[in-house]
């Protein structure tokens, strides 16, 4: 079946340590896409890629980093410097046309990350 | 950027009644806009989408939307609630094809 896995769906993570989220997707998908959602506000961008070893800031992306070395895949690691990482993270992908319209976003099923 | 606003924050209907979940965007073009479902702990489900076709959109389990232009807007609606269509909804724009821009989310409750 087609789709984007997200793993861990729950991850513990001490004060300090980085920790990294898994995505991957065997859609064929061009273009990855790594969301933030906290209770009660919609999705915030951190990070998002068009092309393979491409990608760019969101609107949040201070204390995050991505990496895109494969079209299947799209980590996000969870640095130190982020100072509230407890959230619930989606990762998405879409078939683009770069600068043109997107075709809608398929997304995983999530990664709760929480800091103990 | 492209910007999406979700008028109601909470909406509760009883079961078998209209669904009424209001969007406006704010764009300065006529840009692909998506509704998606998403319940607890899940990821975001597709709901139904409008990329300068016809202007009312037909989705999964009986939702709709209709697309105005000249209000913005872009509201999804049912004629009438089930129990399982409780949950949360977002309107999403596309951001001139670069990556999606959420509204904030509405939660539908469904009395019975």
């Amino acid at each position: 079946d087609g789709g984007i896995t997200q793993s861990p769906k729950y991850l513990f993570r001490k004060e300090g340590q980085n920790v990294t989220l898994s995505c991957e997707q065997n859609l064929n998908h061009d273009a990855m896409y790594w969301y933030r959602q906290d209770p009660g506000q919609g999705l915030r961008l951190i990070y998002y890629s068009q092309i393979v070893n491409d990608f760019q800031k969101g609107d949040i992306a201070e204390g995050y980093s991505v990496s895109r070395e494969k079209k299947e895949s799209f980590p996000l690691t969870v640095t130190s410097a982020q100072k509230n990482p407890t959230a619930f993270y989606l990762c998405a992908s879409s078939r683009s046309d770069r600068g043109h319209r997107n075709t809608e976003a398929f997304f995983g099923q999530g990664t709760r990350l929480t800091v103990v | 950027a492209q910007s999406v606003t979700q008028l109601d924050s909470h909406v509760s209907v009883s079961e078998g009644t209209p669904v009424l979940l209001r969007c406006n965007y704010s764009s300065s073009y006529s840009p692909s806009l998506f509704w998606y479902v998403q319940h607890p702990n899940k990821g975001l489900q597709l709901l139904l989408k409008y990329t300068s076709a016809a202007t009312l959109v037909k989705g999964i389990n009986g939702f709709e939307a209709e697309f105005k232009k000249s209000e913005t807007s872009f509201h999804l609606t049912k004629p009438s609630a089930h129990m399982s269509d409780a949950a949360e909804y977002f309107c999403v724009v596309d951001n001139y094809g670069q990556n999606f821009v959420f509204g904030p989310g509405t939660r539908l409750s469904v009395l019975p």
